[in-house]
C-alpha cells in the first residue's frame, strides 16, 4: 500500500521548454504532497508544499513563478518547470503523506531526472 | 528548528560484518524519528520508524534502530551486512508538536558493502 507514482522518470529537452511532472497516490488519498530537489551527491531540499485546493507553499529561495505547483485533486499534484534552464537540470521527488497523522512516514515517488540542454 | 546531523558521507564495511550508520537530530518537542533508504535514479524507500515505545526499532530488510534519547542519536545497524545494501541513507525527524509538516532530512550517508 501507500504507493506514490511520479511520470516521467527521466526528461531531457531544450533550453527554454516547460516541463510537467506528475505525481499520483495511487491507493490512497493525499490532502498533502511535497516537492523535493535533489543535485548530486546531496540531501533533499524541499522546494514547496501542495495542499489539494489551494495555493502551494514554497519555501525561501524557491521562485513560485518558475516552479508551478498545482495539486487539483487528491492523488494528483503536478510540478511544472516553466522556461528551464540548465540551472533547472536535477532529480525532482515527489512525497506524500497518507493521512493527517504526524507519526507517518512520507512516501516518495521514483523521481523525475531533469536534464536541460 | 529541527535539524538532523550524519557526520558520515561515507560507510564503507565487508560483506557479513555489522553496519552502523549515525544519525543525531535536535528538536524542542519530542521527535518522530525515520530512515529511508535510495538506490540509485530512485525515490526514497521507508525503512522503519521510531515513535515511542522500544528504543530498539526492527524495520525492511532485517535493519534495526536504537533511539538514544540521553545522546539524541538514531542510529541505523545491522547485523550483517549484504552487498546489496549498498545505497544512500538519509535519517530524518519530524517534532511532535510540529503538525503535519514535511520531514526533516538529514544529507544522507552512502554505505558501500564490499564483496
Amino acid at each position: 500500500g501507500a504507493v506514490v507514482s511520479q511520470h516521467p522518470s527521466w526528461v531531457i529537452c531544450k533550453s527554454g521548454t516547460s516541463v510537467k511532472i506528475e505525481c499520483r497516490s495511487l491507493d490512497f488519498q493525499a490532502t498533502t504532497m511535497f516537492w523535493y530537489r535533489q543535485f548530486p551527491k546531496q540531501s533533499l531540499m524541499l522546494m514547496a508544499t501542495s495542499n489539494e485546493g489551494s495555493k502551494a507553499t514554497y519555501e525561501q529561495g524557491v521562485e513560485k513563478d518558475k516552479f508551478l505547483i498545482n495539486h487539483a485533486s487528491l492523488t494528483l499534484s503536478t510540478l511544472t518547470v516553466t522556461s528551464a534552464h540548465p540551472e533547472d537540470s536535477s532529480f525532482y521527488i515527489c512525497s506524500a503523506n497518507t493521512g493527517t497523522e504526524i507519526d507517518q512516514p512520507q512516501h516518495f515517488g521514483d523521481g523525475t531526472r531533469l536534464s536541460i540542454l | 528548528a529541527q535539524s538532523v546531523a550524519q557526520p558520515e558521507d561515507q560507510v564503507n564495511v565487508a560483506e557479513g560484518n555489522p553496519l552502523t550508520v549515525k544519525c543525531t537530530y535536535s528538536v524542542s518537542g519530542n521527535p518522530y524519528l525515520f530512515w529511508y533508504v535510495q538506490y540509485p535514479n530512485r525515490g526514497l524507500q521507508f525503512l522503519l520508524k521510531y515513535i515511542t515505545g522500544d528504543n530498539l526499532v526492527k524495520g525492511s530488510y532485517g535493519f534495526e534502530a536504537e533511539f538514544n534519547k540521553s545522546q539524541t542519536s538514531f542510529h541505523l545497524k545491522k547485523p550483517s551486512a549484504l552487498v546489496s545494501d549498498s545505497a544512500l541513507y538519509f535519517c530524518a525527524v519530524r517534532d511532535a508538536r510540529s503538525g503535519n509538516t514535511p520531514l526533516v532530512f538529514g544529507k544522507g550517508t552512502r554505505l558501500s558493502v564490499i564483496a
